[in-house]
């Protein structure tokens, strides 16, 4: 069975930071790309960062670019995403997906259960 | 940034009822559209990827169309388990999200 484990979600005060994991299984994770996509409560879905399958290109969106770095180590076949300088507005709840392909843009084909991150002082 | 707008925002209707959900693009996204379906304390999940082609044990009541800047989802006959919230998403550029049509129980 194909499966994504979110961990690593908390409270954290402005301009903190924090490192999120994503445990894969159930498929040859180097193999997709894989993307951090967020929910505030009540709101709609962002996409966040995505990695290829090798882990050599990075891509991120435009309000979390230069304060998130996505990274896996394909040893363990997982996915992390560390959140620094914080903000109110990064809080959500944060999704891991692979991608439906090797593509680094492709539709998001498996999710994970999601870990909660709340940023406020 | 491509913007996504989905309509109506929320669709009341009854099980057995056909559901058409509308989704539009502020450009051409060529077919790069994929539907999602979240239900409360869930995460979303793929129904149709590539605006037409249902993804992996999607019943095929779900079917999708369009190509361009307009795109529709259609449930044929909603089952009491098709009543949540629906997202488009385009892939043309990085990705973006519609803001979600709700389809609730009339």
């Amino acid at each position: 069975e194909v499966q994504l484990v979110e961990s690593g979600g908390g409270f954290v005060q402005p301009g903190g930071s924090l490192r999120l994991s994503c445990r894969a299984s159930g498929f040859t994770f180097t193999s997709y790309a894989m993307s951090w996509v967020r929910q505030a409560p009540g709101k709609g879905l962002e996409w966040v960062s995505v990695i290829s399958g090798g882990g050599d290109s990075p891509y991120y969106g435009d309000s979390v670019k230069g304060r998130f770095t996505i990274s896996r180590d394909n040893s363990r076949n997982t996915l992390f995403l560390q959140m620094n300088s914080l903000r109110v507005e990064d809080t959500a709840v944060y999704y891991c997906a692979k991608s439906r392909t090797d593509w680094v843009n492709d539709a998001f084909e498996i999710w994970g259960q999601g870990t909660m991150v709340t940023v406020s002082s | 940034e491509i913007v996504l707008t989905q309509s109506p925002a929320t669709l009341s209707l009854s099980p057995g009822e056909r559901a058409t959900l509308s989704c539009r693009a502020s450009q051409s996204i060529s077919s790069y559209l994929a539907w999602y379906q979240q239900k409360p304390g869930q995460a979303p999940r793929l129904l149709i990827y590539d605006a037409s082609n249902r993804a992996t044990g999607i019943p095929a009541r779900f079917s999708g169309s369009g190509s361009g800047t307009d795109f529709t989802l259609t449930i044929s006959s909603l089952e009491p388990e098709d009543f949540a919230v629906y997202y488009c998403q385009q892939r043309s550029t990085w990705p973006t999200f519609g803001p979600g049509t709700k389809v609730d129980i009339k």
